[in-house]
């Protein structure tokens, strides 16, 4: 079975300031990662994805994420915040030849302050 | 990206009557819908998943006959609440993949927001 960690349910960061949002997952195949980002009362919207290839991946608002098999993480960073990115942020994976649906991390809310 | 538009946004009802909300991928062909439950400040939750021409597959704990899902195309999905309760009140999402590989993307609705009063 697959299963997403996400530590820490609220981050707070100042503007400006580096943000970091942890993701771990467990899989016992190789694992496709996704970050989505859900803004108040929306759907969720796909901020980057880990399939194959190169483990640093860039994505969508200056967002990016580096997949680390030997740490089994996903963290998504972004250097400098901007008051717009706060919203909840759900880590997803996938596997390959597997299912197809992905399992949600329990969602960590990124809090911007001025 | 693929676009899935969901419908309505918001709904308000009384308790015991019935609510229909609409998913539709609009420029794409989705055999498989997803449709999920999310609690204030909590991830989703998978109900089911809408199969186009059959019947839904729910996940365990889930009732059916509560939640009626239909796919009757191959671009609409709809989950029905059926004699809803104030329990019942909850931000549901629908999502759709493009594709058939675990590589592809869901691509979600932006979200209906059920109070049953």
């Amino acid at each position: 079975a697959q299963s997403v960690t996400q530590l820490g349910s609220h981050v707070s960061v100042s503007e400006g300031a580096l943000v970091l949002l942890r993701c771990n997952y467990s899989s016992s195949v190789p694992p496709y990662l996704f970050w989505y980002v859900q803004y108040p009362n929306q759907g969720l919207q796909l901020l980057l994805k880990y399939t194959t290839g190169a483990t640093l991946v860039k994505g969508i608002n200056g967002f990016e994420a580096e997949f680390k098999k030997s740490e089994t993480s996903f963290h998504l960073t972004k250097p400098s915040a901007h008051m717009s990115d706060a919203a909840e942020y759900f880590c997803a994976v996938t596997k390959s030849g597997g299912s197809y649906i992905p399992t949600f991390g329990r969602g960590t809310s990124l809090i911007v302050h001025p | 990206g693929a676009v899935v538009s969901q419908h309505p946004s918001r709904v308000i009802c009384k308790s015991g009557t019935s609510v229909k909300i609409e998913c539709r991928s609009l420029d794409f062909q989705a055999t498989t819908m997803f449709w999920y439950r999310q609690f204030p400040k909590q991830s989703l939750m998978l109900m089911a998943t809408s199969n186009e021409g059959s019947k839904a597959t729910y996940e365990q704990g889930v009732e059916k006959d509560k939640f009626l899902i239909n796919h009757a195309s191959l671009t609409l999905s709809t989950l029905t609440v059926t004699s809803a309760h104030p329990e019942d009140s909850s931000f549901y999402i629908c999502s759709a993949r493009d594709g058939a590989g675990a590589n592809t993307e869901a691509f979600f609705g932006q979200g209906t927001r059920l109070t049953v009063v």
